[in-house]
């Protein structure tokens, strides 16, 4: 079955202790990026990767990074987590990179969770 | 620059009625649309995309959006909605060139009986 996932769902961890959320797509897809969501400002783009190597900075970068080693997996990496990080992270993938002729439909993971105390 | 701005944050209404969410976009190239629905505690999948041709787009679940070039507008419609299509829906653009999709804040549409 063709799917993003993502891990953990949820977790509760406390300010400065480093974290990182897993992101696994298995459609072969060149493009992947991290978007947060809030209440009232919708899904905010973090990084995303154009593909192996290739990664670059979404519209709110500032406490994350991102690595892609490997074209099925893009992790999100909270080297010392803060409160204002407390949200719900979306992993999402797509066919060719956005902007490279691709039309940058999407498909999402389910969403991780994270509230920093 | 792009942006998308979606006007009600929440719509209620009652089963069985039509329903139209609005969805205005911002974009100085051609662009891309879509709609993503968000049931609770899922993430977003696709409802429908305007790529090129028709300005008329069906997609799943019964839904519709028209593009409306001069208006830049991307209204979202059923004709008679049903307490399943409860969830968060979103309007995204992409202008074409664009790397990246940009997404409004959400409209939350609660069907009561």
């Amino acid at each position: 079955e063709a799917q993003v996932t993502q891990n953990p769902r949820y977790l509760i961890t406390v300010t400065g202790k480093k974290l990182t959320v897993t992101c696994s797509q298995n459609m072969n897809h060149e493009y992947m990026s991290w978007y947060r969501q809030d209440p009232g400002l919708g899904l905010r783009q973090i990084y995303y990767s154009m593909n192996v190597e290739v990664t670059d900075k979404g519209d709110v970068p500032e406490g994350y990074k991102v690595s892609r080693k490997e074209k099925r997996n893009f992790p999100l990496i909270l080297e010392s987590p803060s409160p204002n990080q407390t949200s719900l992270y979306f992993c999402a993938s797509s066919l060719s990179a956005a902007g490279s002729g691709g039309t940058g439909e999407l498909f999402f993971g389910e969403g991780s969770r994270l509230t920093v105390l | 620059a792009q942006s998308v701005t979606q006007l009600d944050s929440q719509v209620p209404v009652f089963e069985e009625a039509p329903v139209e969410l609005r969805c205005n976009y911002s974009s100085s190239v051609s662009v891309y649309l879509f709609w993503y629905v968000q049931y609770p505690n899922q993430g977003l999948q696709l409802l429908l995309k305007y790529l090129s041709g028709s300005t008329l787009v069906k997609g799943i679940n019964g839904f519709e959006a028209e593009f409306n070039k001069s208006q830049t507008s991307f209204h979202l419609r059923k004709p008679s909605v049903h307490i399943s299509d409860t969830a968060e829906y979103f309007c995204a653009v992409k202008g074409t060139g664009r790397r990246a999709l940009t997404f409004g804040s959400g409209t939350r549409l609660q069907v009561q009986p």
